[in-house]
């Protein structure tokens, strides 16, 4: 069955520092990963994703995440985090049909 | 940018009654989408729609579940008997086309209380 872990619970970093969300994978056939993030009291918001191709993708507000298909995981990256990057990140894998299977979530705080 | 809306924001019922959670698609979507997500839990799939039917439901969506587009614009999700299980924030997600090519948009969901 496809699923996503999301082995952090919370990820704490200073502004200016660079980030990284961690997201592995488990699927059968080939991976198509998402990484969505939710804002207090909003809804999920896409950031990108990956279907084929580069290795490393980039995505919304200087979000990027890289690939590696023999670790199986998909971990969010950003050189420089703002304070506004805080918020609850969710990786996700597509189902054996067209729907997402998120992982736990990742709190993500940037401090000043 | 387009956006998926969702009414109301907050409901609060009885249990035992009937809701109705809306959604307003972006509007060259075609398919749709029920996610919930139970306070303090990962965002879990409900169901999909395609072309007027269920394209797959997950064991959550029982019975007591319902969705259906009645003008060809708003999307419903119904819960015929609420429990006090069903509290949760629902979002509704919708696509221009399939996963592969086009990833899904949420709205800012709906907070369901059952009293």
């Amino acid at each position: 069955a496809q699923s996503v872990a999301q082995p952090e619970d919370q990820v704490n970093v200073a502004e200016g520092n660079p980030l990284t969300v961690k997201c592995t994978y488990s699927v059968s056939g080939n991976p198509y990963l998402f990484w969505y993030v939710q804002y207090p009291n909003r809804g999920l918001q896409f950031l990108l994703k990956y279907i084929t191709g580069d290795n490393l993708v980039k995505g919304s507000y200087g979000f990027e995440a890289e690939f590696n298909k023999s670790q199986t995981s998909f971990h969010l990256k950003k050189p420089s985090a703002l304070v506004s990057d805080s918020a609850l990140y969710f990786c996700a894998v597509r189902g054996v049909t067209d729907k997402l299977i998120f992982g736990t979530g990742t709190r993500l705080q940037v401090f000043p | 940018e387009p956006e998926v809306t969702q009414t109301p924001s907050h409901q609060v019922t009885q249990m035992g009654q009937e809701v109705i959670l809306r959604c307003v698609p972006i509007s060259n979507h075609l398919y749709f989408y029920w996610y919930r997500q139970i306070l303090g839990q990962k965002v879990e799939f409900l169901v999909s729609f395609y072309n007027n039917e269920i394209s797959e439901k997950s064991e959550i969506f029982d019975d007591q579940f319902s969705v259906e587009r009645p003008d060809g614009s708003n999307f419903t999700l119904k819960i015929r008997s609420t429990k006090l299980e069903d509290s949760a924030m629902y979002f509704c997600a919708t696509s221009e086309g399939a996963l592969e090519n086009q990833p899904q948009h949420f709205g800012d969901g709906t907070r369901l209380s059952i009293l």
